[in-house]
């Protein structure tokens, strides 16, 4: 059974730094492109970017480059996704996505992340 | 880049009304485009893949059309369990982006 298994839950003050994860399992985790896909309170989808864990090949949306990083660790089934330096504005669900052809067929449980002094 | 425009954004039926949500394109994607249905507090869930065809364990009363700019989900008879906002999306190799549309919220009437 495919499966992505996000990390918890996060409460961050500004300014801080965070990594998230998403641990994938039931199938070949370097084969396929996996995504990250921001969801701020009451609105909608926004893709980040997607990376592939074969080789780390990642692609960013201009709307996110430089304000996040996306990483993965293939030896561990796991992608990542980084802030350097939170801002409140990063309040959002996250969720991990398998990207598989043109769309996402499986996706993660979302993360929650709330940045607030 | 392109844009994905969703409209209704709401959509208010009753169980057993069949509904009707468009999705339209700014440029041509061909034939791919996805729906996804997402409840609350939810992930999405891939419903529609390539225009047109049913991703695993979607009932059949799930319905996607459409190519180049213009796409519809149609729900034929909807279930109380339908209710819920629904996203388009397409994926470009070049430049590498994904695209979402804003949504359709479909309510209960």
């Amino acid at each position: 059974e495919v499966q992505l298994v996000q990390s918890g839950a996060e409460v961050k003050k500004p300014g801080e730094s965070l990594k998230i994860s998403c641990k994938g399992s039931g199938y070949s985790f370097t084969s396929y492109w996996i995504g990250w896909v921001r969801q701020m309170p009451g609105k909608g989808l926004e893709w980040m970017g997607i990376i592939y864990p074969g080789d780390s090949d990642t692609r960013y949306s201009p709307s996110f480059q430089g304000q996040v990083t996306i990483s993965a660790d293939k030896s561990i089934s796991t992608a990542y996704l980084q802030w350097s330096s939170l801002k409140a504005s990063d309040t959002a669900m996250y969720y991990c996505a398998r990207l598989l052809g043109m769309d996402f067929d499986y996706w993660g449980q979302g993360t929650l992340v709330t940045v607030s002094s | 880049e392109i844009v994905l425009t969703q409209s209704p954004a709401t959509l208010s039926l009753s169980p057993g009304e069949r509904a009707t949500l468009s999705c339209r394109a700014s440029q041509s994607v061909s034939s791919y485009l996805a729906w996804y249905q997402q409840k609350p507090g939810q992930a999405p869930r891939l419903l529609i893949y390539d225009a047109s065809n049913r991703a695993t364990g979607i009932p059949a009363r799930f319905s996607g059309s459409g190519s180049g700019t213009d796409f519809t989900l149609t729900i034929s008879s909807l279930e109380p369990e339908d209710f819920a906002v629904y996203y388009c999306q397409q994926r470009s190799n070049w430049p590498p982006t994904v695209t979402f549309g804003q949504g359709t919220r479909l309510e209960i009437k």
